[in-house]
């Protein structure tokens, strides 16, 4: 299994675009968690899904969505891209809803926004 | 809401030395606290969480509820353990989000 697998590792968008990433879980992983890193900070929650649903949303505007599909990857989306946006994109999975613990990390894909 | 604080940006030990990350929390209840870790050129990745009382690659963390506190600490130092750390802990909630320190930074000289 490769793991946790996130696409695309890096991108350069410019203010007010919107920017779709990706995020394939561990097999058999139910679970999809998405966190924002900005440079010197640790990881924000921003989105849960479990079983296609949302079950979690962190402190972040609307124009931050997510869906997760039928074979349990997931997309987060940004609309109207500002500079502050920039970071890194941290996916999650764990097999089941509840136990944060067994978070799964992947790379991250890395947004700069100009 | 719960807030985990780690007060230290950057430490810098010297191998064989001992090591202590501190990390303050607050939360109503209960917690259930973790340290990840994050190795250069590595993904972030979970080193010990405090139910499961075990040592890590040498670390320890206990959980001091009436200081509020989840320090982390390795008696000998090695230039392996250079890496950045997390301290996490889950909402009030439910576990399935968490909420991570600023991160310190170790660095370990020979």
């Amino acid at each position: 299994d490769a793991g946790v697998t996130q696409s695309p590792t890096h991108l350069i968008k410019t203010r007010g675009q919107h920017v779709t990433l990706r995020c394939s879980p561990i097999s058999g992983h139910k679970s999809v968690s998405w966190y924002q890193q900005v440079l010197g900070q640790g990881p924000q929650f921003i989105f849960q899904y479990y079983e296609k649903e949302e079950r979690g949303r962190g402190n972040f505007p609307d124009r931050f969505s997510a869906r997760q599909f039928p074979n349990y990857s997931s997309e987060l989306n940004v609309n109207a891209l500002l500079l502050g946006d920039s970071a890194l994109y941290l996916c999650a999975s764990s097999p089941r809803q509840t136990g944060a613990n067994v978070l799964t990390f992947g790379a991250g894909s890395r947004l700069t926004v100009l | 809401a719960q807030r985990v604080t780690q007060p230290e940006k950057l430490l810098s030990v010297f191998k064989g030395a001992p090591v202590e990350l501190k990390c303050n929390y607050s939360y109503s209840g209960s917690p259930e606290l973790f340290w990840y870790v994050q190795y250069s050129r590595q993904r972030l990745q979970l080193l010990l969480r405090h139910i499961s009382r075990e040592s890590i690659k040498g670390f320890t963390a206990d959980l001091n509820k009436g200081e509020t506190s989840f320090h982390l600490k390795k008696p000998f130092a090695q230039e392996e353990d250079s890496a950045m750390y997390y301290c996490a802990l889950p909402s009030p909630e439910g576990d399935y989000k968490l909420s991570f320190g600023a991160g310190t930074t170790v660095t370990v000289r020979a």
